[in-house]
């Protein structure tokens, strides 16, 4: 399978813990985008990345956030600090910059 | 920034036949428009996508049409299945951000 991957696919942490999320897009896409999706709503754009250029940054990341993607290949989200209200499904997507995206199957993220 | 509003909430149609879920943006400047379907627990899946330069396109049992000077655009898909099943969504976008709509949850009834 050529497709998004994400890890891991579930978290569960407690209030105040710090995580990372991995997401590996498909290969030779270089660009890498971050959603969040809660429950009922569709996806909220994050950020994104052109190669390993951060590009754009939503007012939903807030500096308890932080997304890299040091080779220009596989991207990180970590959350620091964690708060009930983090939890979300966690989507990354990837494209060729044509503009179709392709999404991940996104890692669900539980606050305690 | 871009405001993208989607119906229905919620759509059942009989097994066989047609569904049709609507969307309305608000920037004039978007020009791409895909739709994505979610089944429990996946990530969207891409499914049409149209671009502000055409006003109807269709893949087999699906069709999506733009009217640009109303900003709207619209899902079709006939001969509806079960395996249809899913909550579609509508984005829009201009540059690299997709702005989404709420979703349709859509149910086929055997």
């Amino acid at each position: 399978d050529t497709g998004v991957s994400q890890n891991p696919r579930h978290k569960i942490t407690k209030r105040g813990q710090n995580v990372t999320f991995r997401c590996d897009p498909i290969s030779e896409h270089n660009r890498l985008y971050w959603y969040r999706q809660t429950l009922g709503q569709g996806p909220e754009f994050l950020t994104y990345f052109q190669n390993e250029a951060q590009l754009e940054k939503s007012r939903l990341l807030s500096d308890r956030f932080s997304a890299e993607r040091p080779k220009g290949s596989f991207s990180t989200l970590e959350i620091q600090r964690t708060e009930q209200g983090d939890s979300a499904m966690y989507l990354c997507a990837s494209s060729l910059g044509n503009p179709t995206q392709y999404f991940g199957p996104g890692t669900r993220l539980t606050v305690l | 920034g871009e405001n993208v509003e989607q119906h229905p909430s919620t759509l059942s149609v009989q097994e066989g036949d047609s569904a049709v879920i609507k969307c309305t943006y608000s920037d004039s400047a978007s020009n791409y428009f895909p739709w994505y379907k979610q089944e429990l627990g996946k990530g969207p899946q891409l499914i049409i996508d149209i671009r502000s330069n055409v006003g109807e396109k269709k893949d087999q049992r699906i069709a999506v049409t733009l009217n640009k000077t109303a900003k709207h655009f619209s899902l079709h898909i006939t001969e509806t299945q079960p395996e249809d099943s899913a909550v579609y969504f509508c984005a829009a976008s201009m540059k690299e951000k997709l702005t989404f709509g709420t979703g349709t949850r859509l149910t086929i009834i055997p």
